[in-house]
C-alpha cells in the first residue's frame, strides 16, 4: 500500500539558501494539498491542486514559495531563501475528489540555521 | 471565516477510562468537520468525518464524534482509552469540502497506567 510520499523527510538549512521538497500522491489521486505545521500548533493549509492547476493560494504562501504539480502527478514545493521563520514540518496531503478523505503524508521537516 | 477551537492543550487520563476531547467550531453555514491523530513526527491520520446526515459518527479504532449544531461542537470520544492512544488530536473545519481545512491548536492525549 503506498501512501502519500514526502522527500526529504528532514532538511537543514542555512539561512538564504533555497530549499524543495518533493510530495507524490497517492496514485490517481487528482487533488494534492500544502499544510505547514509549526510546534504547538495545528497544520495551517498554503495551497492545492487540482490535477495541474494551482485552484488556490494562502497568504502565508509568500512570494519566496512556489508549488507546482507540472503534470498532475507529483508536487513540489519551494522555498527560496529561506528565513528562520520558515522552520517547520510541511505537509502534503491528497485525495481522489472533493469530498473524499484527505490523506498525510508523514511530512517534511525544515529546520533553519 | 471559519475557524476551531480546542480549548484543552493537553489531557491526562488512565487507561481504560473514557475519553471526551472538545471542539468548538465557527462557520457559517453546514461545516464539513474532521478528527485527525497525530503521533510525535508523523503525519496526521483520519480518525473520522462528518458530511452531513446522522449526527452521530463513528470512526476507527473505536473513536466516535457528534455532531451538535445548536452548540457549534464536535467532540470526540471513546468508552476506553488505550496506551496506544497516546497522541496529538485535532479538529478541523472544511467549507466547501476538503480544499482548505482549518484546524484547531490541537490536544495531547497522555496516558498513564
Amino acid at each position: 500500500d503506498t501512501g502519500v510520499s514526502q522527500d526529504p523527510r528532514h532538511k537543514i538549512t542555512k539561512r538564504g539558501q533555497n530549499v524543495t521538497f518533493r510530495c507524490d500522491p497517492i496514485s490517481e489521486h487528482n487533488r494534492l494539498y500544502w499544510y505547514r505545521q509549526t510546534l504547538g500548533q495545528g497544520p495551517e493549509f498554503l495551497t492545492y491542486f487540482q490535477n495541474e492547476a494551482q485552484l488556490e493560494k494562502s497568504r502565508l504562501l509568500s512570494d519566496r514559495f512556489s508549488a507546482e504539480r507540472p503534470k498532475g502527478s507529483f508536487s513540489t514545493l519551494e522555498i527560496q531563501r529561506t528565513e528562520q521563520g520558515d522552520s517547520a514540518m510541511y505537509l502534503c496531503a491528497s485525495s481522489f475528489s472533493s469530498g473524499n478523505t484527505i490523506y498525510f503524508g508523514e511530512g517534511s521537516w525544515l529546520t533553519v540555521v | 471565516a471559519q475557524s476551531v477551537t480546542q480549548p484543552d492543550i493537553h489531557i491526562t487520563v488512565s487507561e481504560g477510562a473514557s475519553l471526551e476531547l472538545r471542539c468548538n467550531y465557527s462557520y457559517g453555514a453546514t461545516p464539513y468537520l474532521f478528527w485527525y491523530v497525530q503521533s510525535p513526527g508523523q503525519g496526521l491520520q483520519l480518525l473520522l468525518k462528518y458530511f452531513s446526515g446522522d449526527t452521530l459518527v463513528q470512526g476507527i479504532k473505536g473513536f466516535e464524534a457528534e455532531f451538535k449544531r445548536s452548540q457549534s461542537s464536535f467532540n470526540l470520544r471513546k468508552p476506553s482509552v488505550h496506551w496506544s492512544d497516546a497522541a496529538e488530536y485535532f479538529c478541523a473545519v472544511g467549507a466547501t469540502g476538503n480544499e482548505k481545512l482549518t484546524f484547531g491548536t490541537g490536544t495531547r492525549l497522555t496516558i498513564i497506567p
